[in-house]
């Protein structure tokens, strides 16, 4: 079975300073790893994934998140936070990507003027 | 948005009723997924098809049953509709490795 913990349900942060949201898995074989963003009323879009390769992996609207194997972690990071940036983010981790996700229970990013 | 939408977008109907929410493609992708977004649990996978006629259980399937008889349409049907399915209805597919997701169907059942 595999699983994903979003430790914070909320993650405030001000605006131009560096934001984390985190993200752990537990899966059996190797994983690929996503992250998805909500916003209010609309579906999931899609900011970045790990499949295999290098551990630091580039996103959408500035977004990277770090591929770490032996913590088993997939956080989610920005050097400088925006307004904008507030949203619903959800991790997701798959074994074989074409079967279903397994997501994890989300956090919502709060950005302060 | 990978050419997928969800219909009805909203619906409210009544304990016992059946309900049929439908998902349409149009870019022949294989795999379609649905899922339910509820407050703290993320989303959780109901059903999911591989091919036409092709489909499987999820992590939270009793109370729902699917059917594919076409490429584009995935259909996800409440035989007996109950307050604990109330929920935001989400269809996705597969493609370059990554999901994709439809706008979602908010369903309430009174």
């Amino acid at each position: 079975a595999q699983s994903v913990a979003q430790p914070e349900d909320q993650v405030n942060v001000a605006e131009g300073n560096p934001l984390t949201v985190k993200c752990t898995y537990s899966v059996s074989g190797n994983p690929y790893l996503f992250w998805y963003v909500q916003y209010p009323n609309r579906g999931l879009q899609f900011l970045l994934k790990y499949i295999t390769g290098d551990n630091l992996v580039k996103g959408s609207y500035g977004f990277e998140a770090e591929f770490n194997k032996s913590q088993t972690s997939f956080h989610l990071k920005k050097p400088s936070a925006l307004v904008s940036d507030s949203a619903l983010y959800f991790c997701a981790v798959g074994v074989v990507w074409r079967r279903a996700l397994t997501f994890g229970s989300g956090t919502r990013l709060q950005v302060q003027p | 948005d990978a050419g997928i939408t969800q219909s009805p977008r909203h619906k409210v109907t009544e304990t016992g009723t059946p309900v049929t929410l439908r998902c349409h493609q149009t870019e022949n992708h294989r795999y379609m997924y649905w899922y339910r977004q509820d407050p703290g649990h993320g989303l959780r996978l109901i059903h999911y098809s591989y091919g036409v006629k092709d489909t499987d259980k999820g992590e939270v399937s009793d109370g729902y049953s699917v059917s594919r008889s076409k490429t584009e349409d995935f259909l996800l049907t409440l035989e007996s509709a109950t307050s604990s399915q109330t929920s935001v209805y989400f269809c996705a597919i597969s493609a370059d490795n990554e999901q994709f997701f439809g706008p979602g169907t908010r369903l309430t059942v009174l």
